[in-house]
C-alpha cells in the first residue's frame, strides 16, 4: 500500500521550455502533497506544500511563478517548471500523505536536465 | 526551529558487519515525529520507520533496529549483519505534530549518511 507514482522519471529539454511533472497517489487519497528538490549528494529541500483544492504554500526563496503547483484532485498534483533554465536542473521528488501526521510516501523522483 | 544533524557523511563497512547511523535532532515542540528513509542509487525514497515523541520504546524490524533517546535527542538506526543491498543514503527526518489537524507537518531532513556495504 501507499504507492506514489511520479512521471516522468527523467526529462531532458532545451532552455526556455516548460516542463510538467505529475505526482499520483495510486492506492490512497492524498490530502496533502509535497514537492522537494534535491541537488547531487545533498539533502531534500522542501519547495512547497500542496493541499487539495487550495493554493500551494511555498517555502521561502521558492518562486511561485517559476514553479507552478496544481493539486486538483485527491490523487494528483502537478509541478510545472516554467521557462526552465540550466540552473533548474535537479532531482525533483514529490510525496503524499493520507492525513495529518501520517507518514509521507515518496514518488520515484524526476531527473530534470535543462540544456 | 527544527534541525536534524547526521554527522556521518559516509560510512563503509564489510558485509555482515553491524553499523549504526546517528541522528540528533532539535525542536521546541513537545510532540513530534521522527522518521528514517532510505534512498538507494535509483533515487526513490523508501519509508522505513516513524516514531512519535511519546514512544521511547526501541523498535526492531528484521535486521533493522532503532534507538530513540529523548534525553540526548537522538534517534539512531542500526543495521545488523549488513548486506550489499543496504548500500544507500539514509535520511533521518523530523516533523512537528500539531494536534489532529496536523498543521503543516513539514519534514525537516538531515543531510543524509551514505552507507557503502562491500563484499
Amino acid at each position: 500500500g501507499a504507492v506514489v507514482s511520479q512521471h516522468p522519471s527523467w526529462v531532458i529539454c532545451k532552455s526556455g521550455t516548460s516542463v510538467k511533472i505529475e505526482c499520483r497517489s495510486l492506492d490512497f487519497q492524498a490530502t496533502t502533497m509535497f514537492w522537494y528538490r534535491q541537488f547531487p549528494k545533498q539533502s531534500l529541500m522542501l519547495m512547497a506544500t500542496s493541499n487539495e483544492g487550495s493554493k500551494a504554500t511555498y517555502e521561502q526563496g521558492v518562486e511561485k511563478d517559476k514553479f507552478l503547483i496544481n493539486h486538483a484532485s485527491l490523487t494528483l498534483s502537478t509541478l510545472t517548471v516554467t521557462s526552465a533554465h540550466p540552473e533548474d536542473s535537479s532531482f525533483y521528488i514529490c510525496s503524499a500523505r493520507s492525513g495529518a501526521n501520517q507518514p509521507q510516501h515518496f514518488g520515484d523522483g524526476t531527473r530534470l536536465s535543462i540544456l | 526551529a527544527q534541525k536534524v544533524t547526521q554527522a556521518q557523511t559516509e560510512i563503509s563497512v564489510v558485509e555482515k558487519e553491524d553499523v549504526t547511523l546517528d541522528c540528533v535532532y532539535e525542536t521546541r515542540d513537545t510532540t513530534y515525529y521522527l522518521f528514517w528513509y532510505k534512498q538507494p542509487p535509483s533515487g526513490e525514497l523508501v519509508f522505513l520507520i516513524r516514531r512519535n515523541s511519546f514512544d521511547e520504546q526501541n523498535e526492531i524490524s528484521g535486521r533493522y533496529s532503532w534507538n530513540f533517546q529523548k534525553s540526548t535527542s537522538s534517534f539512531n538506526f542500526t543495521i545488523t549483519a549488513s548486506q550489499v543491498v543496504d548500500s544507500a543514503v539514509y535520511f533521518c527526518a523530523l516533523s512537528e505534530a500539531r494536534g489532529l489537524t496536523g498543521g503543516g507537518n513539514k519534514l525537516t531532513f538531515g543531510t543524509g549518511t551514505q552507507l557503502k556495504v562491500e563484499l
